[in-house]
């Protein structure tokens, strides 16, 4: 069975604080992704790794930094946790994208829930 | 950025009636797939349909796809409240890599 697991699931921080997010896949899948979903927006592209040490932009990386060393592991960081970096976290992870250029399914973590007063 | 669009935001129906639901989008897509939201939770794929496909089934789950009008439903049949969630519909990106995802339609199913 499938399993992407993330480190907390609530976490409360202080402003200015530097906030780390574990995010573990035991699927050996190339691509791993950090979103954020707030009410209202929807899930929202962070960064994503498609290879260990490699990452790219998504659509709000900013204030974020993620780290990719292991292929099974993708941590995304808060350098300077902010107010308005409350919100709920997901990971996800899927194969390497077929060379047709169809994206695979992607596999979520339970989220992680972080309130930063 | 967003591309896929569903419709409803909200919809209340009651046990063993369908649910339908759509999603629109923009750009041309390779695949578009549908996950499912328990609240608080992670999201959980449920299925995916091809560009070159037209309908697919999964259980009570019924998919369409029309490319040319851009939009695919879900259908999900005789519903449960189990079936109570969020609904998303993703398509690919421009990345190759990532998925864009809808605001999803919340579906309370009452008992």
């Amino acid at each position: 069975d499938v399993k992407v697991t993330q480190s907390s699931r609530y976490l409360v921080k202080r402003t200015g604080e530097k906030v780390f997010l574990e995010c573990v896949q035991d699927m050996d899948h190339e691509n791993m992704f950090w979103y954020r979903q707030d009410p209202g927006l929807g899930l929202r592209l962070i960064y994503f790794s498609y290879d260990v040490k490699m990452k790219e932009k998504g659509d709000i990386p900013e204030g974020y930094s993620v780290s990719r060393e292991k292929k099974e592991r993708f941590s995304l960081i808060l350098e300077s946790a902010s107010t308005n970096q409350t919100s709920m976290y997901l990971c996800a992870s899927s194969l390497l994208t077929s060379g047709s250029g169809w994206q695979e399914t992607q596999y979520f973590g339970p989220g992680t829930r972080l309130l930063v007063l | 950025s967003q591309q896929g669009e569903e419709d409803p935001q909200a919809l209340s129906i009651q046990e063993g009636e369908n649910a339908t639901m759509n999603c629109s989008y923009k750009t041309s897509i390779n695949n578009l797939q549908w996950y499912r939201q328990n609240s608080g939770r992670g999201l959980v794929h449920l299925i995916l349909i091809r560009s070159n496909e037209r309908e697919k089934h999964s259980g009570r789950l019924r998919v369409t796809l029309d490319t040319s009008k851009k939009s695919s439903s879900l259908l999900i049949t005789a519903s449960r409240a189990a079936d109570t969630a969020s609904y998303f519909c993703a398509t690919d990106s421009n990345s190759g890599y990532a998925l864009n995802f809808g605001k999803g339609t919340s579906l309370l199913v009452t008992p």
